[in-house]
């Protein structure tokens, strides 16, 4: 149990489908992240949150949309994906940047 | 620009025999520095961390690291490997510099430890 606890841990979706990664941490931090982790490639930073706010975007395909609704919670919402997007996508958090993350378990995710 | 190099992708040793896996960063300023393993299927869990105070740190399962800047480095190792270390260790940096905080993760080690 690391306080970070991501759902669905397994999800196959169809390319013209509409599904969501929900994220919840019970440590109490202020800042969410969502990672991206593909096979023989490194961890890709996706997107980060500090007091709700969006702080970082890299560059993500706008068919990954995060939302954020307070401290605990994050979501990505996820819309007309391509198979490439097959991944585990790791949800993260900690007590402000720049302090130790603390990451779930991940959700697989499958593009069909 | 910010980097970690983890300077093997896959190391192999006997169980029962020391491990090193190591890792080397660029950086002007004092980075805070972490590994992390992942075993399959599973995230990512903290073994340790660095933040400026003594340059031995000690992590869970044996696992520690020396902070080394003179080498910018940052290795980790264990006196006798057990086959339960097998898993992919990322080494981690976060440099506070200019109001940036993103952390910068290595490509990650694959350790496998045969019997």
């Amino acid at each position: 149990e690391t306080g970070v606890t991501q759902t669905p841990r397994h999800l196959v979706m169809g390319m013209t489908n509409k599904k969501s990664l929900k994220c919840e941490q019970h440590l109490g931090h202020n800042a969410m992240y969502w990672y991206k982790q593909s096979a023989k490639k490194p961890l890709e930073l996706m997107f980060v949150y500090s007091l709700e706010e969006r702080v970082e975007n890299n560059s993500v395909p706008s068919r990954f949309s995060p939302e954020c609704p307070n401290s605990s919670h994050l979501f990505l919402h996820l819309h007309t994906l391509q198979p490439e997007d097959s991944a585990l996508y790791l949800c993260a958090s900690s007590q402000e940047r720049g302090n130790t993350i603390y990451f779930g378990e991940g959700s697989w995710l499958t593009v069909v | 620009a910010q980097s970690v190099t983890q300077l093997d992708s896959h190391v192999s040793v006997s169980e029962g025999t020391p491990v090193l896996l190591r890792c080397n960063y660029s950086s002007s300023y004092s980075p805070s520095l972490f590994w992390y393993v992942q075993h399959p299927n599973k995230g990512l869990q903290l073994l340790l961390k660095y933040t400026s105070a003594a340059t031995l740190v000690k992590g869970i399962n044996g696992f520690e690291a020396e902070f080394k800047k003179s080498e910018t480095s940052f290795h980790l190792t264990k006196p006798s490997a057990h086959m339960s270390d097998a898993a992919e260790y990322f080494c981690v940096v976060i440099y506070a510099s200019g109001g940036s905080y993103i952390p910068t993760f290595g490509r990650g080690t694959s350790l496998i430890v045969h019997p």
